[in-house]
């Protein structure tokens, strides 16, 4: 099974500040990856798909990158209401794994 | 506007059943695969099963496998999840979300507002 493995665990951040959270795969996945944003008793809502796509009607300041078994998601100014746990997924026809989940507190 | 509206938690003892439903509106049901995640307290998602469209093709996570069942109604716009041999480990949120597509490669675009199972004697 592909094992997916965000770093870092918790990160204290500012507003305004450019933040990057990472996202490693246990072997490649090509860009069938996932970003989600969850806020406390909320359910999670999709950022991006296919690694690098934004979906509909999320703000521009997010952004991913990578492919194989190394990605990215980017903040690229930090808003008060980005504060939250995010995660990453695999994704593909039979399974699907998400990784542990990084909290962005406010520093 | 998509909604996804999840019933049938609660607290039950170890060893007992139950069914969640997810009752789906504003979108058309019985184009898209389904799929059912769930949160420990204080945890982070795990993806428990998921369903293609038409209902012929099922995946479970291996923690659930053999004691959880994933079906839908296309006729009433709904999903549900038939929850047997409960564990203290299966207490978490319920949320059940809307795939990309009918049946392969796809993420989750929309979500319920998720529902409890605590287990616990």
């Amino acid at each position: 099974d592909i094992q997916m493995t965000q770093s870092p665990s918790t990160l204290s951040a500012s507003v305004g500040d450019r933040v990057t959270i990472t996202c490693r795969a246990s072997q490649s996945i090509s860009n069938w990856l996932a970003w989600y944003q969850q806020k406390p008793g909320k359910a999670p809502k999709v950022l991006i798909y296919k690694a690098s796509s934004l979906q509909s009607g999320v703000p521009s300041r997010f952004s991913g990158s990578g492919s194989g078994t190394e990605f990215t998601l980017t903040i690229s100014s930090l808003q008060s209401d980005d504060f939250a746990t995010y995660y990453c997924q695999y994704y593909n026809s039979y399974s699907w794994t998400f990784g542990q989940g990084t909290k962005v507190e406010i520093k | 506007e998509v909604q996804l509206l999840e019933s049938g938690g609660g607290l039950v003892q170890p060893g007992m059943s139950l069914r969640l439903s997810c009752a789906a509106s504003g979108f058309p049901f019985s184009s898209y695969a389904m799929t059912w995640v769930r949160q420990a307290p204080g945890k982070g998602l795990e993806w428990v099963s998921g369903i293609s469209s038409s209902g012929s093709s099922t995946y479970y996570a291996d923690s659930v496998k053999g004691r959880f069942t994933i079906s839908r109604d296309n006729s009433k716009n709904t999903l549900y999840l038939q929850v047997n041999s409960l564990r203290a480990e299966d207490t978490a949120v319920y949320y059940c979300a809307k795939g990309t597509a009918t049946v392969t490669k796809y993420y989750f675009d929309y979500w319920g507002q998720g529902t409890l199972v605590t287990v616990s004697s």
